[in-house]
């Protein structure tokens, strides 16, 4: 059981905006900044948004996050298939003194 | 350009310690924050702990009484032990570089490596 809550799984047509949401609480969330991650098959993950929505260079603009009270999203615009991968939330939670994560969301473009 | 590699057993036997080491190039341990995620197969991430370049560190509670991080600035490395190990605990073991205490930014990993606990 994580202590962010994704969706197991989104999908979506090329093309499509979807977006991935992330659940938590006033202790991550609520007062720390948010991260997203890609993961591709077999690879390690790669920061996609950081400081709720931010992006990191070499990151394409169709990726943005946002982040109201306790909550977080991802969105995808311009759905492509090299964008279905594994993605994750992530926070420091200041109840645990540590890094929380998401169980991740599957993303497949049908 | 940063990089980071993971090295160690890549099985372990149940009730042994497990223990990797992160060599990172291009950049040194003194200044950021190191840390260990680990990836069990099929499941999500799971932050292990901190380390940051004064040896300050942090542990995820429901592992930090078997764990042990350290930081050896004389070889640009830094490691993980886990003790007490069961068949749980196999997973892929990444590292990964931190920007910033009390954040979840991590913007550089090693590529991770496996460790499988079984007799």
């Amino acid at each position: 059981q994580s202590v962010l809550t994704q969706p197991p799984s989104a999908s979506g047509t090329p093309g499509q905006r979807v977006t991935i949401s992330c659940s938590g609480s006033s202790s991550n969330i609520g007062s720390n900044y948010v991260y997203w991650y890609l993961q591709l098959p077999g690879t390690a993950p790669k920061v996609l948004i950081y400081r709720n929505n931010q992006r990191p260079s070499g990151v394409p603009d169709r990726f943005s996050g946002s982040k109201s009270g306790t909550s977080a999203s991802l969105a995808v615009s311009g759905l492509r298939s090299e964008d279905e991968a594994d993605y994750y939330c992530a926070a420091w939670d200041d109840s645990l003194s540590g890094v929380v994560f998401g169980g991740g969301t599957k993303l497949t473009v049908l | 350009q940063v990089q980071l590699q993971e090295s160690g057993p890549g099985l372990v036997k149940p009730s042994e310690t497990l223990s990797l080491t992160c060599t990172v190039s291009g950049g040194s341990v003194s200044i950021y924050l190191w840390t260990w995620i680990r990836q069990p197969p099929g499941k999500g991430l799971e932050w292990i702990a901190n380390i940051y370049y004064n040896e300050s560190t942090n542990f995820n509670p429901s592992l930090k009484s078997r764990v042990t991080i350290s930081v050896d600035t004389s070889k640009n490395q830094f490691s993980l032990k886990l003790s007490s190990v069961t068949a749980a605990d196999t997973a892929v073991y990444y590292c990964a570089r931190g920007l910033s205490a009390g954040e979840g930014y991590f913007d550089y990993w090693g590529q991770g490596t496996l460790v499988t606990v079984s007799s």
